[in-house]
């Protein structure tokens, strides 16, 4: 069964930073593309960032790049998402999916960014 | 960037009717569409890809179709479980767009 499991989030404030990890099983990892795509609350879906199945490859969206870093350890089966100078307008939760259909997701974290 | 449009925003249907949502692309896609189902406190879950293929595992009451810019999702017969909302979402090109969301609801 494919699984994909948040963990990370929490309370930070402004300027401050995050890591979240993305525990996979079920599946190859190393095979897929994975990707972030984040949802604030009542709001709807924004994507993230992509990283391609060996890591040579990152794509952001223009709202987080130069403060977010997407990364993978294929060894571990994980996916990572480094968050920094974070801002309120980061306040989401945050789900990591697989592949380029997102045919999987996981059940997300909520970042808050308050002081 | 393209900018996907879905209409209605807001739906309401009785359990047993056929409601269909569309998205408009800005441009033009392809078949690089597909379509989210995501209920209140959930994960978003992946119901169509490539515009027309339904997901491993999702009944075949939900259907797809469209091409280029003008896409459709049908749902029949709808159930209790299906109000929720719904989201198309491009993939042909980055950054990846999702529409604004459709929310169904009971009549």
């Amino acid at each position: 069964e494919v699984q994909l499991v948040e963990s990370g989030g929490g309370l930070v404030q402004p300027g401050g930073s995050l890591r979240l990890s993305c525990a996979a099983s079920g599946f190859t990892f190393s095979r897929y593309w994975m990707i972030w795509v984040r949802q604030a609350p009542g709001k709807g879906l924004e994507w993230v960032a992509n990283i391609k199945q060996d890591g040579s490859e990152k794509i952001y969206a223009d709202s987080v790049k130069g403060r977010f870093t997407i990364s993978r350890d294929n060894a571990k089966n994980s996916l990572y998402l480094q968050m920094n100078s974070l801002r309120a307008e980061d306040t989401a939760v945050y789900y990591c999916a697989r592949g380029v259909i997102h045919d999987y997701w996981g059940q997300g974290t909520l970042v808050t960014v308050s002081s | 960037d393209i900018q996907m449009t879905q209409s209605p925003s807001s739906l309401s249907a009785s359990v047993g009717d056929r409601v269909t949502i569309s998205c408009r692309a800005s441009q033009g896609i392809s078949n690089y569409l597909a379509w989210f189902q995501q209920k209140p406190g959930k994960a978003p879950k992946s119901l169509i890809y490539g515009a027309t293929s339904l997901q491993s595992g999702v009944p075949s009451k939900f259907s797809g179709s469209g091409s280029g810019t003008d896409f459709t999702l049908t749902i029949s017969s709808l159930q209790p479980e299906d109000f929720a909302t719904y989201y198309c979402q491009q993939y042909i090109d980055y950054p990846i767009t999702f529409g604004q969301g459709t929310r169904l609801e009971i009549k």
